[in-house]
Parts: structure tokens; C-alpha cells; sequence
């Protein structure tokens, strides 16, 4: 069965950067995207940005453009998604999720708290 | 920049239907689905394709997209389904947005 399996959550301080990984197996990581989605604590979920598994095309949310990447290695099925120069708004549980037009798989969430 | 709408909250007595509106403009020319959030949970698909569902999900999830507003309906609501319900919609230039979430109680 499809499963996504995201890094361990993360404490960092504002003006740092984080890095969340997601590993997907039971499909083919090359023929679907990968999105990431965050929530913050009693918030709605907020959509980032996305990645296609085959060519590494990106889509970014404007919210997030200029401060997240999100790169793949394929090798190993895995999606990466960098945010930086963290504030402490940014403290949220990060999900990856899998899916074109509607997202029918997700990680279980990292927990990315920022703090001075 | 695109913006969905929900109402903060719906109750529901057990059995009862209890239905979510999401609105956006012009959001029946996009394909919309729907999320359930239950405490401490990822979100679980219940609706793609303005009404199609997932393998797994009950018959009483259903859902419709018109004009400036989608529709999740439950039907004979049971306790189980009391979460968060979150709607999202996507075409090439809006991308993926989701709404503002409505947390569904059953009295």
C-alpha cells in the first residue's frame, strides 16, 4: 500500500532554516507529484508548494516563494522541502502529501517548532 | 489571491444530515474535493472530483459543485464522523487552495 514517511520533528531558532524529508513507497515516485502542506497549532491546513517525481518540475505557493525549495531524489523516493529564514510563525506541523488535483495520501506531519 | 469560505462550525444530531458549503468564485469551473481532520490526524481524502469517492470511504459521504459553491453532504451522521472537514480546490492557475475548515459536531 502507498505510505509517505516524513522525517522527526525539529526545534530551531528564528532566522534558521529546516529541512523536512518524505519517503514514499508503494507506487511509482516518478509518476505522481508530491505536494507539502503545513498547519499551524488550532489553524487551517495552508498548501506550499508541489513536486513532479518524474522531471523535478516545482510549483510554489506565492506565500512561500523565495523562502521554501522542495527537491526530490528519486533514487531513494524521497522529497525534500527546505524552508528558510524561520520566524516564529512558521512553528506548524509540516505534511508531504501525494497527488494531482486532490491529495489521497499523506505523511503522518513533522512538527517543525521554532524558538528562540 | 483565490479564497474558499466555509462556516466555522455545523451540528448535526445523530442520524441527521449534515451538510458543508464551501464558496469561491466561480468555483464550480474547478474541480474541488474535500478533506476529513480528525485531533492529532493527517487529513483523510473523503471526496475528489466535486463527487467522487475514495476506496474505503462510506456511502454516506457524498458531494456536488455548482456555480459558487461546493457541497459535502453526510447522511445518517454517526459520532465517528465528528472532525474537521476541509475543502480544497485546484486549476492551473489558482493551484491547490484549501477552505477555512469547518469542524462538524454531533449532538
Amino acid at each position: 500500500q502507498v505510505q509517505l514517511v516524513q522525517s522527526g520533528a525539529e526545534v530551531k531558532k528564528p532566522g534558521a532554516s529546516v529541512k523536512v524529508s518524505c519517503t514514499a513507497s508503494g507506487y511509482i515516485f516518478t509518476s505522481n507529484a508530491i505536494h507539502w502542506v503545513r498547519q499551524a497549532p488550532g489553524q487551517r491546513l495552508e498548501w506550499m508548494g508541489w513536486i513532479y517525481g518524474g522531471n523535478g518540475n516545482t510549483k510554489y505557493s506565492q506565500k512561500f516563494q523565495g523562502r521554501v525549495s522542495i527537491t526530490r531524489d528519486t533514487s531513494a523516493s524521497t522529497a525534500h522541502m527546505e524552508l528558510s529564514r524561520l520566524r516564529s510563525e512558521d512553528t506548524a506541523v509540516y505534511f508531504c502529501a501525494r497527488g494531482d488535483g486532490y491529495l489521497q495520501h499523506w505523511g503522518q506531519g513533522t512538527l517543525v517548532t521554532v524558538s528562540s | 489571491s483565490y479564497e474558499l469560505t466555509q462556516p466555522p462550525s455545523v451540528s448535526v444530531s445523530p442520524g441527521q444530515t449534515a451538510s458543508i458549503n464551501c464558496s469561491g468564485d466561480k468555483l464550480g469551473d474547478k474541480s474541488a474535493c474535500w478533506y476529513q481532520q480528525k485531533p492529532g490526524q493527517s487529513p483523510v481524502l473523503v471526496i475528489y472530483q466535486d463527487n467522487k469517492r475514495p476506496s474505503g470511504i462510506p456511502e454516506r459521504f457524498s458531494g456536488s459543485n455548482s456555480g459558487n459553491t461546493a457541497t459535502l453532504a453526510i447522511s445518517g451522521t454517526q459520532a465517528i464522523d465528528e472532525a474537521d472537514y476541509y475543502c480544497q480546490a485546484w486549476d492551473s492557475s489558482t493551484a491547490y487552495v484549501f477552505g477555512t475548515g469547518t469542524k462538524v459536531t454531533v449532538l
